[in-house]
């Protein structure tokens, strides 16, 4: 299994809901990643999960809050929200072992939308 | 830090023609090298990278790249490209001392359109 499956695929939210994306991966990789992709731009990370604690945070406004359950899990909690939020959300996942193979696996993404 | 570069935002191409997808960047550290596929309204697809060793790196659906250290630059390659190709291609890096790609830096990317 080299998937990472991110659900819902697609999004729609007021900006005074609270929904979660939530991100899945059972390749056994350490580190977890979100990235925020606007159109017609190039993927931008959000936050970096390493052994199931946050280790990179790109000063993300905390309308996001990233959440790691445990080594497979995932998930982005969303609350208060602007349009201008609205993006491809893409979950990546590496194996995160130094000197060795490496790269990432992302996700199909979820489309979200803020009105 | 590092920063990519991609010289050109998009590449008409016929189909069976030669293609190449310019990539230079710039660090004060060594560094892995990506090139991604976007294909519309999907995630990105790893096409081939540079971890060390031999510089001309072979990828998949037919893709090679090589890395120039002097001139900083991994160039994306394919010698007779096919409708399916048509997509956005990202050349992305990430500093080698954060054991590969914690953070991975893209490129502003390219489209790729292939003429029939």
């Amino acid at each position: 299994d080299t998937e990472v499956t991110q659900t819902p695929k697609h999004l729609v939210m007021g900006m005074t809901n609270k929904k979660s994306l939530k991100c899945e991966q059972h390749m056994g990789h350490r580190a977890m990643y979100w990235y925020k992709q606007k159109a017609k731009k190039p993927p931008e990370l959000m936050f970096v999960y390493s052994y199931e604690k946050l280790s990179i945070n790109e000063s993300v406004p905390s309308r996001f809050s990233p959440e790691c359950p445990n080594s497979s899990l995932l998930n982005l909690h969303l609350h208060a929200l602007q349009p201008e939020d609205s993006a491809l959300y893409l979950c990546a996942s590496s194996p995160r072992n130094k000197g060795l193979d490496t790269e990432a696996f992302f996700g199909q993404g979820t489309r979200l939308t803020v009105v | 830090a590092q920063s990519v570069t991609q010289l050109d935002s998009q590449v008409p191409v016929f189909e069976e023609a030669p293609v190449e997808l310019r990539c230079n960047y710039s660090s004060s550290v060594s560094v892995y090298l990506f090139w991604y596929v976007q294909y519309p309204n999907q995630g990105l697809q790893l096409l081939l990278k540079y971890l060390s060793g031999s510089t001309l790196v072979k990828g998949i659906n037919g893709f090679e790249a090589e890395f120039n250290k002097s001139q900083t630059s991994f160039h994306l390659r394919k010698p007779s490209v096919h409708i399916s190709d048509t997509a956005e291609y990202f050349c992305a890096v990430s500093d080698i001392s954060n054991f590969g790609n914690e953070k991975l830096t893209f490129g502003t990317g390219t489209r790729l359109t292939i003429i029939p």
